[in-house]
């Protein structure tokens, strides 16, 4: 069965400070794919980065950086500066290859702070 | 020009209705999908469909029936409304029935609550 834990329910930290989310999978699949998505106030998801289990380069899109960690099973997301617009619930979610399924954690509420 | 739509946004409405929500989306995939978020965020995939023909059906009630006249819509119809259908579902699409490689987008969600 696949799981994804993020532990971090609630984050909160001053603009300009990095904050670092953490994501948790379980798979006994070989191949796989992790997901984030970002859900701000508004309501609506919205996609951030896909990345196959063959691909450990970590990933890096202007503040938001990506460390993608087989050998500890996590997919862990940092922003570096935060800003107030960061303000959102973030998602992590894993797909195996032999399902048509995507199993979403629980997400992180990050909130930052003017 | 909003990629994948949802309508309605909001939706109130009493115990034991019929309610549907519909999703459109102008992408040209062929896959399109219903996840329903509870109070608590969490979010759970209950449909999917590809080019019409439907594809993941998870444990969900039968009151609760998709619908895909085309592989641009995906409806969602609900029977006998119960409290516990108070959730944001949200519909996506994805370019092929394989989103473990392709991305979901999604629509903004719809707001039910059951009084």
């Amino acid at each position: 069965a696949q799981k994804v834990t993020q532990a971090q329910t609630e984050i909160s930290v001053v603009e300009k400070e990095d904050v670092t989310l953490d994501c948790v999978y379980e798979t006994r699949d070989t191949t796989y794919y992790l997901f984030w998505y970002k859900q701000p106030p508004s309501g609506e998801l919205v996609f951030l980065i896909r990345r196959n289990s063959f691909d450990e380069q970590n990933e890096i899109s202007g503040r938001y950086s990506w460390n993608f960690q087989k050998s500890t099973s996590s997919f862990n997301f940092t922003i570096t500066a935060s800003q107030v617009v960061d303000s959102a619930v973030y998602f992590c979610a894993l797909s195996e290859s032999n399902n048509n399924d995507m199993r979403f954690g629980a997400g992180t509420r990050l909130t930052v702070k003017p | 020009d909003t990629a994948v739509s949802q309508t309605p946004k909001y939706l109130v409405t009493q115990m034991g209705n019929d309610k549907s929500i519909k999703c459109e989306q102008n992408l040209g995939h062929d896959t399109m999908y219903w996840y329903k978020q509870d109070s608590k965020k969490f979010l759970k995939i209950m449909f999917s469909y590809n080019n019409k023909e439907l594809i993941i059906n998870e444990t969900v009630p039968n009151r609760f029936s998709p619908k895909s006249p085309d592989k641009a819509h995906l409806n969602l119809h609900i029977n006998s409304l119960e409290l516990g259908d108070s959730a944001v579902y949200f519909c996506a699409s994805s370019q092929v029935h394989s989103f473990k490689a392709e991305t979901q987008y999604f629509g903004p969600g719809t707001r039910l609550l059951v009084l």
